[in-house]
């Protein structure tokens, strides 16, 4: 079965912290994504990459970083972790520019 | 103006009822559009495509109007297990091609 894999199910975070969210794809996708889905904003879409090394900023990139050194490996960094970065964020792989499927999701809340 | 918009609901059906939800996009250069499903503190999971002539799937129907820049999703004989949000995204190509999530309906079906 396809598998999506974020690292953490839920994690606490101080303000100013730096934070590396890590999420893994077993189906070798060539696209991952990451969103942050919040009450009444939907999801939205933060970076994306399409290959390996090779990155887009999305919708809210402001504050975040990507990493994207292997194909199976994507992950989010927060830089200096602030108290408006609380939220869902969740993972997600495609073989074209669909995101077909996604993780579980980390409940992130900074402190 | 958001680029796709849903009516958040939540709509309140019956067992057996059939039920429609729009999605409607403000960029007529949309090329590629799908309707999500997301279960109550899971990840959002694609339930089908939406082509240009409609497609079925099943008691789901979806359908793309481009004058009217909507989409739609119908359910015919509502079960409790259909109970969810349903999320549209649009895709339109502009440099890279990114997907806009609509932030969701919600559906409650009763007994």
């Amino acid at each position: 079965d396809v598998k999506v894999t974020q690292s953490s199910r839920y994690l606490v975070k101080r303000t100013g912290e730096k934070v590396f969210l890590e999420c893994v794809q077993d189906m070798d996708h060539e696209n991952m994504f990451w969103y942050r889905q919040d009450p009444g904003l939907g999801l939205r879409l933060i970076y994306f990459s399409y290959d390996v090394k090779m990155k887009e900023k999305g919708d809210i990139p402001e504050g975040y970083s990507v990493s994207r050194e292997k194909k199976e490996r994507f992950s989010l960094i927060l830089e200096s972790a602030s108290t408006n970065q609380t939220s869902m964020y969740l993972c997600a792989s495609g073989l074209s520019w669909q995101p077909q499927h996604f993780g579980d999701g980390t409940r992130l809340s900074i402190l | 103006r958001k680029e796709v918009e849903q009516d958040p609901g939540p709509f309140n059906v019956p067992e057996g009822a059939t039920v429609a939800f729009n999605c409607t996009y403000s960029n007529s250069a949309s090329q590629s559009f799908f309707w999500y499903r997301q279960d109550c503190r899971k990840e959002p999971k694609l339930l089908m495509s939406v082509y240009s002539s409609g497609n079925e799937d099943g008691r789901f129907t979806a359908q793309l109007n481009r004058a009217s820049q909507y989409i739609s999703l119908l359910i015919r004989d509502s079960k409790l297990s259909d109970s969810a949000t349903y999320l549209c995204v649009v895709f339109t190509s502009g440099g890279s091609y990114i997907p806009t999530f609509g932030r969701g309906t919600s559906l409650i079906v009763h007994p």
